[in-house]
């Protein structure tokens, strides 16, 4: 079974900082691909970042890129630049990509509080 | 492009009753939809897989006949709550894929189900 491990509850980061969120994930799968998302506090779930598993750069979407360490088993989320609108929980998701698989598996979340 | 709707947003009912929350993409064709579950301060917790045209794959634990899924068209799944009571007081989010698309799921805004 896939699981997804975010570690820190809650982070803060001042503005125009860089913060790093973990998510580490266990599988045993060859194929699959990591997702991060962002959920403010009205409740949508915004996609900020994709990354496959086979794929040798690190994902990077302007402010966001993922550091992809894959004999750790980690996708950790790295936002430049910290904005006050950054404040939101974070989630790391796992998709199963073997098989024709659609399902996603989400971490527990971390909530991300940007200070002046 | 790629919006998913969901209506209502909210609602309250009386426990005992039940209630029928609308997931639609908007400007896609969504062959599979997912509904998931999540409680305040948790994760998103995946509760069924909607295909077009055929039965909903349910994960496990997720009772089928109290969630009554229906996706009757390309562009409109259905999730009805049955006979609800206090504990299925929750955030309810659909996401879908577009068909033939690749691996991203779409997420709707929510509804949020206040059972009395």
């Amino acid at each position: 079974a896939q699981k997804i491990t975010q570690t820190q509850p809650g982070m803060f980061v001042q503005e125009k900082e860089a913060v790093t969120l973990d998510c580490t994930y266990d599988t045993s799968d060859q194929s699959y691909g990591l997702f991060w998302y962002k959920q403010p506090s009205s409740g949508e779930m915004i996609f900020l970042i994709y990354q496959g598993s086979y794929d040798e750069q690190n994902a990077t979407e302007g402010r966001y890129s993922l550091n992809f360490q894959k004999a750790r088993k980690s996708a950790n989320l790295v936002i430049s630049a910290s904005q006050l609108g950054d404040s939101a929980m974070y989630f790391c998701a796992m998709r199963d990509l073997t098989g024709g698989g659609n399902k996603l598996t989400f971490g527990t979340g971390t909530q991300l509080k940007v200070e002046l | 492009g790629a919006v998913v709707s969901q209506h209502p947003s909210w609602v309250i009912c009386k426990s005992g009753t039940s209630v029928k929350i609308e997931c639609r993409s908007l400007d896609f064709q969504a062959t599979t939809m997912f509904w998931y579950r999540q409680f305040p301060k948790q994760s998103l917790m995946l509760m069924a897989t909607s295909n077009e045209g055929s039965k909903a794959t349910y994960e496990q634990g997720v009772e089928k006949d109290k969630f009554l899924i229906n996706h009757a068209s390309l562009t409109l799944s259905t999730l009805t709550v049955t006979s609800a009571h206090p504990e299925d007081s929750s955030f309810y989010i659909c996401s879908a894929r577009i068909s033939g698309g690749s691996y991203e799921q779409y997420f709707g805004p929510g509804t949020r189900l206040t059972v009395t």
